[in-house]
């Protein structure tokens, strides 16, 4: 009864592989994004979706792409990975992004990208 | 862009201390969240304040909301081994989709 999963928890790879990290939620959320924690433990947006729309796209490289099948789920798929790529990456979701209580973000467990 | 900064980015206190961590906007917020994330963990919601000036209690917990709404305090009263942790503020300017986590404290407890 997990509210926000991630799979995998690690990814170990080679610089260059192209790799998918997959996230699902079972709360019914209409917004979902995903966040990448560097080593000094910044947190930081990537993308954002509502129901399956692009609503946030920061500024992300092309290799980095987001995909939502629907609404309770949110895949990032990384080409051609970098070193500077490692990294902690947490999805999350809220009951919609525009503000106010409903805007309280769940976090998943997190999956930790190792390039080697 | 919005930045949203903590201080101090590192905090050591002698279990039963008190602890303070700051966090400043560089533009004005209509709201701002808090969350604690356990080492190896997840950031997880402790609250939110939206009023200017508005104060939250959660047990030995203090949050604070400027009267300018651009900055807020989380100050934690006789520290336990259980607040270890980083502790993050989260602003969003008005009408922005986006929320903006600031640079978080990292708080240890020595026993």
């Amino acid at each position: 009864d997990t509210a926000v999963s991630q799979t995998p928890k690690y990814l170990v790879t080679q610089m260059g592989n192209d790799k998918s990290i997959k996230c699902e939620q079972n709360l019914g959320h209409d917004t979902m994004y995903w966040y990448k924690q560097d080593s000094k433990k910044f947190l930081k947006i990537m993308f954002s979706y509502n129901n399956k729309e692009l609503i946030i796209n920061e500024t992300v490289p092309n290799r980095f792409s987001p995909k939502s099948p629907d609404k309770a789920h949110l895949n990032l798929h990384i080409n051609s990975l970098e070193l500077g790529d490692s990294a902690v990456y947490f999805c999350a979701s809220s009951i919609r992004g525009s503000g106010g209580a409903a805007d309280t973000q769940y976090f998943g467990p997190g999956t930790r990208l190792t390039v080697l | 862009g919005q930045q949203v900064m903590q201080i101090p980015q590192y905090q050591h206190v002698q279990e039963g201390e008190d602890f303070t961590t700051y966090c400043n906007s560089s533009t004005t917020l209509s709201n701002i969240q808090w969350y604690k994330q356990r080492p190896g963990g997840h950031p997880v919601f402790l609250i939110q304040l939206v009023k200017s000036g508005e104060v939250k209690k959660q047990k030995r917990l203090t949050f604070q909301f400027g009267e300018a709404k651009k900055n807020s305090s989380l100050h934690i009263t006789a520290t336990q081994t259980t607040d270890v942790g980083t502790y993050f503020c989260a602003g969003r300017n008005f009408g922005n989709e986006k929320l903006t986590f600031g640079t978080g404290t990292r708080l240890t407890i020595i026993p």
